[in-house]
Order: structure tokens, then sequence, then C-alpha cells
């Protein structure tokens, strides 16, 4: 199974600041990598695939990037809506899907 | 507009067994393969079975194989997830989604249906 590791397991974070996010993956899962957020009481929606890709309708202000074994989700200019938990997922290894333990981005 | 609702959930004792129900809209459903992800309260998403757009493979968790099965029904527009020998970990929001053909990640999402496994 490939573990998957984000980190931190909290950000606070300001309005309007930068926030950035890891995630790792135990072994390489190529770009085969999605970002997931969730607010409570929802769905996780799907923000980012292929490790660097928006979905249709994220805000640009959502960006991904890396490759292999280190990802990071960056979210430019915090919204009062962003503030969420962001997962990251990998599909490389499927049908043996795995997530990551999710990053809490608070308000500071 | 793409819509999946889940349905079925509730209390069941342990060893007890639910069906859950994904009903799909807004799609060609029998054109996407699908899956169940579980939320255990206040934690993360595990993966919990995939079925094929024409049910023909099927896989399952480890934490879930030999209790849980998945099926759907293409002429419904429904996908289901038959739980038997249920155990307390098995509580948990459980979400259908649908898989993007060829690249595997999950687009589209349900609400979610909350099972409790409790005496």
């Amino acid at each position: 199974e490939i573990v998957m590791t984000q980190s931190p397991a909290t950000l606070s974070v300001s309005p309007g600041e930068r926030a950035t996010l890891s995630c790792r993956a135990s072994q390489s899962v190529s770009s085969n990598l999605a970002w997931y957020q969730q607010k409570p009481g929802q769905a996780p929606r799907l923000l980012i695939y292929g490790a660097s890709t928006r979905a249709t309708g994220i805000p640009a202000r959502f960006s991904g990037s890396g490759s292999g074994t280190e990802f990071t989700l960056t979210i430019s200019s915090l919204q009062s809506e962003d503030f969420a938990v962001y997962y990251c997922q990998q599909y490389n290894n499927w049908p043996r899907w795995t997530f990551g333990q999710g990053t809490k981005v608070e308000i500071k | 507009e793409v819509q999946l609702v889940e349905s079925g959930g509730g209390l069941v004792q342990p060893g007890g067994s639910l069906r859950l129900s994904c009903a799909a809209s807004g799609f060609t459903f029998s054109s996407y393969e699908m899956n169940w992800v579980r939320q255990a309260p206040g934690k993360g998403l595990e993966w919990v079975s995939y079925i094929s757009s024409s049910g023909s493979t099927i896989y399952y968790a480890d934490s879930v194989k030999g209790r849980f099965t998945i099926s759907r029904d293409n002429a419904k527009n429904s996908l289901y997830l038959q739980m038997n020998s249920l155990r307390a970990e098995d509580t948990a929001v459980y979400y259908c989604a649908t898989v993007v053909t060829l690249s595997y990640y999950f687009d589209y999402w349900g609400q979610g249906t909350l099972v409790t496994v409790s005496s």
C-alpha cells in the first residue's frame, strides 16, 4: 500500500495570505496525484488532478506542483471560503487508492 | 448537472446488515466506473470498493473484503453496497463517487449517508 503523508496537520493562515500544503508518497506515484477540498458536513470536491491541473471551475488561486513522491498545493491568497480540510490522493496504484490524512486550513 | 444521492444509512447492531444505494443523474451512468469511499467520524477518507461500468470488474479494500458487496443496475442508474457482518469500525459516512475513465481520480461525489454500528 502506498502511504500518503500530509503536513502540517493544521495550518493557521490569515485571509489574503498564501497557504502551502505538502503531501508525500511512500513510493513514486508519478503525477497521478489529486487534491480534494472538504468543508464541514460536505462531500469532498476535486480541486487538482494530474498533480497540477485544476478541475473545472476551480479558481486560479489554487495551484498544484510536484511529481514522484513530493507534492504541494498552494493557495495564493486565501479567501474565507477556502478554510477547509484538504486531502491528497494517489491514483497511480489504482485500485488501491489511498488518501493522506488531511490538512486543516484554519483562520489565524 | 451531475447528481449522486446516497441513501440507506442508519443505526445497526454489530453483526447486522445494511444496503446502501446511490442514485445517479445528470450523466450517462452506464459509462462510468464507480466507487464507494467512507469517512469515519472526525477521520480521513478511505476507499472501500470499485465497480467497472459494466459491473464485470470489482475490487474491495482488505478491510471489507468478504463482508461487503458492490453492485450496480445501469437500467436504474443506481449503485449499491451490501454490507454484512458489520463492525463498530465500519461506522462512517459512506460516499459514492465517479471515477474518471482511464485516469482513475474521483471527480463527482455524493453527499454521503451515515452508517452507525453500535449496540
